[in-house]
Formats: C-alpha cells, sequence, structure tokens
C-alpha cells in the first residue's frame, strides 16, 4: 500500500563501484523526482521526469543518470562513487509538474554511506 | 546566499505552547508556498499549502504568507510531543521546480 517505495532503504558501499537506486509509486502521478538531502537536511533537487520524458536535470555529475522505463518507475545509478555523494537520495511524485496544490508525496529515502 | 532561508533550530517549546516557524526568500516570482514535516528516518510529508499572500488554516496549523515581505511563516497550536519533528518549507513560482528551504528542528517537551 505504499505510495512511494524506494530500495535499498540502506546502501553502504566502496569509492568507485557503481549502484542503483530503484523507485516506483502507485498513485497515478505522471511527474516522479529525485531529491538529495545532506547531512543539514537540505534538500535539493537532481532530476525530473514528466511522463517519462526528462524535464529538470539540475548540475549533477554526469555521473548520475536517472531512467524512467514508465510513468510509475524512476531509478537512479550512480557510477564510480565518491565520498560526498554519501547522503539521502528522496524519490518524490506529484500530480502536476511543479508539485503545487497537492503536493510531492515523497519516498522514505535511501541513506547512501561511501566508505 | 539561498533563495530560500530557515532557521535550522532546534526548536524547543514545552507542551502546549505555540510553535512558530518562519522562512524568508529572494525570489519575487514565487507564488506557491508548502510546508513540510519530516520525521527522523522518514521522507518529508505535506502540511500546509497556499497560494500568493494570506493566511490558510487547517486544524492546529494555520500558514501565512507575505509575499510584501518575503516571508512565510507557520504556527503550531496546542502542540504535541508528536509534533517533534524537523519543518520544512518549499515554494515554487508556476511552471519551475520546487525550492526547499533547510528544515527547523523542533522540539515538543512534555
Amino acid at each position: 500500500d505504499t505510495a512511494v517505495s524506494q530500495t535499498p532503504k540502506y546502501l553502504v558501499t566502496q569509492m568507485g563501484n557503481d549502484k542503483s537506486i530503484k523507485c516506483e509509486q502507485n498513485l497515478g502521478h505522471d511527474t516522479m523526482y529525485w531529491y538529495k538531502q545532506d547531512s543539514k537536511k537540505f534538500l535539493k533537487i537532481m532530476f525530473s521526469y514528466n511522463n517519462k520524458e526528462l524535464i529538470i536535470n539540475e548540475t549533477v555529475p554526469n555521473r548520475f543518470s536517472p531512467k524512467s522505463p514508465d510513468k510509475a518507475h524512476l531509478n537512479l545509478h550512480i557510477n564510480s562513487l565518491e565520498l560526498g555523494d554519501s547522503a539521502v537520495y528522496f524519490c518524490a511524485s506529484s500530480q502536476a509538474r511543479t508539485g503545487v496544490g497537492s503536493g510531492y508525496t515523497f519516498g522514505s529515502g535511501t541513506r547512501l554511506t561511501v566508505v | 546566499q539561498k533563495e530560500v532561508e530557515q532557521d535550522p533550530g532546534p526548536l524547543s517549546v514545552p507542551e502546549g505552547a505555540i510553535v512558530s516557524l518562519n522562512c524568508t526568500y529572494s525570489n519575487s516570482a514565487f507564488q506557491y508556498f508548502m510546508w513540510y514535516r519530516q520525521y527522523s528516518r522518514k521522507g518529508p510529508e505535506l502540511l500546509m499549502y497556499t497560494y500568493s499572500s494570506g493566511n490558510k488554516e487547517d486544524g492546529r496549523f494555520t500558514a501565512q504568507v507575505d509575499k510584501s515581505s518575503k516571508y512565510i511563516s507557520l504556527f503550531i497550536r496546542d502542540s504535541q510531543p508528536s509534533d517533534s519533528a524537523t519543518y520544512l518549507c518549499a515554494m515554487t513560482a508556476a511552471g519551475n521546480k520546487l525550492t526547499f528551504g533547510g528544515g527547523t528542528r523542533v522540539l515538543v517537551k512534555p
């Protein structure tokens, strides 16, 4: 019954590895997002997809590559992981492209630790 | 300087007190304003949503927007220990992405 689900919840990996995070929403929303939350709780948008089309691509290293196979799924692949990539990554979805009105529904996050 | 500024706290209050939170912003194009609550190890959840200037009330929560001062507030009346969380303001101009403040940690002591 979880509206936005992310896997895995925790990810501990070594520098230089490649890892993926998966996200699925069952709300019928058209737009999905990846946000990064640093240790100071600051949430920063990384990517946004609307119906499988990339609409927001912030200044993110190209080691990060999102993929949306359909409008209910948005995955994030990270190549050559670095220590600075350690953070909590949140997937979210919304009805409207801007999240106005109904706001965003967030997943519970993936805590990535790079050692 | 960040587009949206929010005092990180922590803000500690006794149970039953009024919690007062606020954010300031610099982008005059912002029109839609939201407050999210985030419990530890959880994702943010939408609490309040307002459009343009004015007040909105929902139960114990009141959101205020003053666009002329670029200042928004959230008040929590009769605070409970279960209100202990981080509160994030967020805002957007129509057609643009949501920009978040850094969050204020609130502790309500029984």
